[in-house]
């Protein structure tokens, strides 16, 4: 199986709050976790990523939780602003597919952010 | 000094009809992508081009046809259209050497808007 599933599918949030979406995949054989922002009108673009060799990730107001055991894998987004408003995707992917599934990023349903003033 | 544009931006056509969706990189990347959103903003891949040669061809309707001339172009092809063809098409790249690890950044294109009537 492919699918990444992801929750939930809205969000509001108000600002200074923690924001929090959750993913879960099947495929044991995914290594690589990116997560994109969408603001509307614009293409997504790379937030974080990881890989499963490490538990969390940090960058600055973002950060991954990975949990392997549980096939799932969270963002949370600190002190939570207005300007975060946005749609926000997971994805995995084989890092080392080759073949047809190089460079194939399966992405989950996608989670409408919107933090309130 | 646009990293991945296409055109048109907006596409509004009759259905039955062909059309074309240009798609150019100008970061020197290996790998460009054609992905659909559809109105419930789901990301899916179509196709995707490593120096030219098609590696990635999801289930899609062979009245889509990718073609990419050189590799910082991936131009999106559309036949006899249909009412299910209305979406959001992003085209993104990467860089990424063939066989290598698939875990490089996609850059996406700020999607073109194709409404079929």
């Amino acid at each position: 199986q492919q699918q990444v599933k992801q929750s939930p599918q809205s969000l509001i949030v108000q600002k200074g709050g923690i924001s929090i979406i959750n993913c879960a995949y099947e495929n044991t054989a995914f290594d690589y976790f990116p997560w994109y922002q969408q603001f509307p009108g614009k293409g997504p673009a790379l937030l974080i990523a990881i890989r499963p060799d490490v538990s969390e990730k940090k960058e600055g107001r973002f950060t991954i939780s990975f949990n392997k055991s549980a096939k799932q894998f969270s963002l949370h987004i600190m002190d939570s602003q207005p300007g975060d408003s946005a749609t926000y995707f997971c994805a995995a992917s084989l890092s080392n597919a080759g073949g047809t599934s190089y460079g194939k990023l399966t992405f989950g349903q996608g989670t409408i952010l919107t933090v309130h003033p | 000094d646009t990293a991945v544009s296409q055109t048109p931006k907006y596409l509004v056509t009759q259905m039955g009809n062909d059309k074309s969706i240009k798609c150019e990189q100008n970061l020197g990347h290996d790998t460009m992508y054609w992905y659909k959103q559809d109105s419930k903003k789901f990301l899916k891949i179509m196709f995707s081009y490593n120096n030219k040669e098609l590696i990635i061809n999801e289930t899609v309707p062979n009245r889509f046809s990718p073609k990419s001339p050189d590799k910082a172009h991936l131009n999106l092809h559309i036949n006899s259209l249909e009412l299910g063809d209305s979406a959001v098409y992003f085209c993104a790249s990467s860089q990424e050497g063939h066989w290598l690890a698939s875990t490089d950044t996609q850059y996406f294109g700020p999607g073109t808007r194709l409404t079929v009537l």
